[in-house]
């Protein structure tokens, strides 16, 4: 079946310390997202990639790191600069072509700092 | 300023009855399209229903449909005859295109709760 997967479910991570999440999908997608979501709000856009080699700042994308170096991956580190980093994280991915260029949504990764 | 607002941060329905969820946008792009999306607690973004800005009759996906009112820019989602499983957030996005990307703007959600 087709669709994203994200890994791990939940991470825990001492203060100070990189961590990296790892998201994949096998939809043929071009363009791939990745979003945070912190309790009572919306998802803010963290960074998007189009296409392999190439991603854009989002909104929020101070402590943040990715790389595309394939299609089907996009990894997120989240970097000890990140002042509050414990959040839900959910990547997704669209078509790039015509049509309503919905996103799908992978099941999330949950971090914590302790 | 908020380009997406949901001012209902919870609601309550009773199964088998009918609910609509608010959601108001602001842009000044004539292309665009709204989304409606839902997040059970497990956290996994669900896609209910797609409505662009060109789309002359409202969508309509099973029993949710949006109301779309385009002079007042609101898409309201009107869910029919609720069950328990629809208990969930649910988030109206609006796509918006920037530097040849398309890119998701969020709303703040709207808890739904269906009781028996």
């Amino acid at each position: 079946d087709g669709g994203i997967t994200q890994s791990p479910k939940y991470l825990f991570r001492k203060e100070g310390q990189n961590v990296t999440l790892s998201c994949e999908q096998n939809l043929n997608h071009d363009a791939m997202y990745w979003y945070r979501q912190d309790p009572g709000q919306g998802l803010r856009l963290i960074y998007y990639s189009q296409i392999v080699n190439d991603f854009q700042k989002g909104d929020i994308a101070e402590g943040y790191s990715v790389s595309r170096e394939k299609k089907e991956s996009f990894p997120l580190t989240v970097t000890s600069a990140q002042k509050n980093p414990t959040a839900f994280y959910l990547c997704a991915s669209s078509p790039t072509t015509s049509g309503r260029l919905e996103q799908f949504f992978g099941p999330g990764t949950r971090l914590t700092v302790l | 300023a908020q380009k997406i607002t949901q001012t209902q941060p919870g609601m309550f329905v009773q199964e088998k009855e009918a609910v609509t969820l608010d959601c108001t946008y602001d842009t000044s792009d004539p292309s665009y399209g709204l989304f409606w999306y839902k997040q059970p607690s497990s956290g996994e973004m669900i896609f209910l229903i797609y409505q662009g800005s060109y789309d002359q009759q409202n969508a309509t996906e099973g029993r949710y449909s949006l109301n779309f009112q385009k002079a007042r820019k609101s898409a309201n989602l009107v869910i029919s005859a609720s069950q328990l499983g629809d208990s969930a957030m649910y988030f109206c996005a609006m796509r918006e295109r920037a530097y040849n990307t398309d890119k998701l703007i969020f709303g703040t959600g709207t808890r739904l709760q269906v009781f028996p």
